[in-house]
């Protein structure tokens, strides 16, 4: 069956850190993916995508992702968090259709 | 330039009644998605609309639930019936009938939260 992986539930960091939040989907398929972010009290909103041409990504806010088609990953990155970077991430993937295929989120927490 | 709109944001139900929950997708978008978040877990997919027609129910339960999209008016997601297992975050997402090489980008509005007692 498809599925999206997300293994870390919940990320502690301090400022200026590094974040690496791990996704791994099930599908040999085409893939498109994506990675959204949900600030506290507010909407998903779209960080980055990719569907095809150069895997590493560029996003939103310093964030970018990198497509691993062997290893069926599409890993975040950030190279020093912000506490404003406080929020849940989720991993998404269309695996040859419309909807979105949801991982389970991870929440990252930044401590000041 | 108004994104995607859904109300109420919080609705309160008794075990038997019914929920009506209203999606407005973003202007010039033709594609709607329902999708239900419970507590703890990721969103998962429910139902995937154009106007007027239902493309893919395959996240839908069988029962108690249903979905429109009519050719006038908001998508409105309808639970009869609720129990406590309905209260979730419900949220709805619209793309628009272009394609950017392939992939149409969905965006979110910021959802219902229904809690039935």
């Amino acid at each position: 069956a498809q599925s999206v992986s997300q293994h870390n539930h919940h990320v502690i960091l301090s400022e200026a850190a590094s974040l690496e939040l791990g996704c791994n989907y099930s599908y040999g398929g085409t893939v498109n993916l994506f990675w959204y972010v949900q600030y506290p009290g507010q909407h998903l909103q779209l960080l980055l995508k990719y569907f095809s041409g150069d895997p590493l990504v560029k996003g939103i806010k310093g964030f970018e992702a990198e497509f691993i088609k062997s290893k069926f990953s599409f890993n975040l990155r950030k190279p020093s968090v912000q506490w404003s970077d406080t929020a849940e991430y989720f991993c998404a993937v269309k695996f040859g259709n419309e909807k979105l295929t949801f991982g389970t989120g991870t929440r990252l927490t930044i401590i000041p | 330039n108004a994104g995607v709109m859904q109300n109420p944001r919080h609705l309160v139900r008794r075990r038997g009644q019914e929920a009506r929950l209203r999606c407005s997708p973003m202007k010039g978008h033709s594609h709607v998605y329902w999708y239900r978040q419970l507590p703890e877990e990721g969103l998962k997919f429910m139902v995937y609309l154009q106007k007027e027609n239902i493309i893919d129910e395959s996240g839908m339960p069988k029962e108690r639930f249903s979905a429109e999209f009519p050719k006038e008016g908001p998508s409105i997601l309808r639970i009869q019936q609720v129990v406590r297992g309905d209260s979730a975050a419900y949220f709805c997402a619209s793309s628009s009938r272009l394609r950017d090489r392939g992939v149409n980008e969905q965006f979110f509005g910021p959802g219902t939260r229904l809690t039935v007692l």
